[in-house]
């Protein structure tokens, strides 16, 4: 089983939708979460991270964290063209390492 | 600021051979990641140092796999006797406390390596 478990879509939503992307993961010693984008042929760009559960909210951008269940989630809201691209999730422990799902791709149509 | 760089962008070699990748982090920043992308999937965590030294290399495959930092700024991750298996894209990430936290890893757009 992989530590952090992402469906990989395609998701494809209309211009203007709220999209909500989600992982769970297996690993109780993850304390930061964190969200990726990476457009097509570029390196992972970090869009936020949270501590513990909780939400953390930036601009058109909600993740959320709920540790009891293991579950974490994305929301764009107003989603836009330009946020087409492979969303990543990613746990990690106090120690350096990044464990990523396996990205969700994501287009937004006009 | 400049970013994360990583050189070659692309590297085309044959099965066999030794191949070195380049990464530069973001001026001061003391940590550097390597991950390995394969089409379709996440980065996978290699090795991180802190300064010069490897602090945690346990995502390595193999021993083909090596990398160094020695002056603990550019890195320098070295494949030798290339597998088709090796091919993917290698990434390179760089923290600091100072931007911010470790927990804050910026990605260079990687070097895309084809092993025929």
């Amino acid at each position: 089983q992989k530590e952090v478990e992402q469906d990989p879509g395609p998701l494809s939503v209309p211009e203007g939708a709220i999209v909500s992307l989600n992982c769970t993961y297996s690993n109780s010693a993850f304390q930061y979460f964190m969200w990726y984008r990476q457009y097509s042929r570029k390196g992972p760009e970090l869009l936020m991270y949270t501590y513990s559960s909780g939400n953390k909210e930036d601009g058109r951008f909600t993740a959320q964290v709920d540790k009891s269940s293991k579950y974490i989630s994305l929301f764009i809201r107003d989603s836009q063209p330009s946020d087409s691209a492979t969303y990543l999730c990613a746990g990690k422990t106090s120690g350096s390492r990044l464990t990523f799902g396996e990205g969700t791709q994501l287009t937004v149509n006009p | 600021g400049a970013g994360v760089s990583q050189t070659p962008s692309n590297k085309v070699t044959e099965k066999g051979k030794y191949v070195e990748l380049r990464c530069d982090p973001i001026s001061g920043h003391t940590a550097l990641y390597w991950y390995r992308q394969s089409l379709g999937q996440g980065p996978e965590f290699l090795i991180y140092f802190q300064g010069t030294g490897a602090a945690d290399d346990s995502g390595l495959p193999n021993d083909r796999f090596f990398a160094v930092r020695p002056e603990g700024s550019v890195s320098t991750l070295k494949i030798q006797r290339t597998e088709r298996g090796d091919s993917a894209v290698y990434l390179c990430a760089s923290s600091s406390k100072l931007a911010g936290s470790y927990n804050e890893q910026f990605f260079g757009p990687g070097t895309r390596l084809t092993v025929l």
